[in-house]
């Protein structure tokens, strides 16, 4: 079956521009992650929704950050006022229901997103 | 603040051989273990789940978990040049009525032909 699909694959912005990034998940997955990888880092959580729950947020690092899961499928990351140390490739994750233990999480190919 | 550490090296070993990543991690109430392969550029890719003490073997991999330990290990058996990657322990933990899947920074593993 299709895997996790994000959009766009690359997105170049000027600084001070909001940008939207989407993903949509594996279908029947209800567990959805972002994630920010910066050049040669690791991966920083940003936020964590879990059907219709309340997401964790915890993550987000500024209030520039904000994102929404329309339907408990396809998530929307936005990013408004956009700043150089914005620029990293964006990682959607999502996995099924979180019950029990099955709860592999299984990642798109990335958003590469550069502010110049 | 939940944590996962692995050394970053980079691991150097010769086609062929085993090699041994490690992990630690730092909550103790953690269930779910995993590890993510991740080549330059790419996005991770899952390559093991371990959920109890002991061995879980797949193929050519065996992840090893000692929960009194707080550690989890990978082996590659038989090691080959497209081993050459960057792997990454996961570790899925609750709070708070929600889920936070940590990853840790990534061990840069290199098989030499």
């Amino acid at each position: 079956g299709a895997g996790v699909s994000q959009s766009p694959s690359n997105k170049v912005t000027e600084k001070g521009k909001d940008v939207e990034l989407r993903c949509d998940p594996i279908s029947g997955h209800t567990a959805l992650y972002w994630y920010r990888q910066s050049l040669g880092q690791g991966l920083e959580f940003l936020i964590y929704f879990q059907g219709n729950s309340a997401p964790d947020k915890s993550g987000l690092p500024s209030d520039r950050f904000s994102a929404e899961r329309t339907g408990g499928s396809v998530s929307t990351l936005t990013i408004q006022r956009t700043q150089q140390e914005d620029s990293a490739v964006y990682l959607c994750a999502s996995s099924p229901p979180i019950q029990g233990l099955n709860t592999e999480a299984f990642f798109g190919q990335g958003t590469r997103l550069t502010v110049v | 603040q939940k944590e996962v550490e692995q050394n970053s090296g980079p691991l150097s070993v010769p086609e062929g051989a085993i090699a041994s990543l490690n992990c630690t991690y730092s909550d103790r109430g953690s269930q779910s273990f995993f590890w993510y392969r991740q080549y330059s550029g790419k996005s991770p890719e899952l390559i093991m789940s371990i959920y109890s003490n002991g061995d879980k073997e797949d193929g050519r991999f065996t992840a090893q978990l000692n929960k009194a330990s707080q550690y989890v290990s990978l082996l590659i058996r038989d090691s080959q040049p497209s081993d050459s990657a960057t792997y990454l322990c996961a570790v899925l933990h609750s709070g708070a009525g929600s889920y936070q899947l940590t990853f840790g920074k990534g061990t840069k593993l290199s098989v030499i032909p």
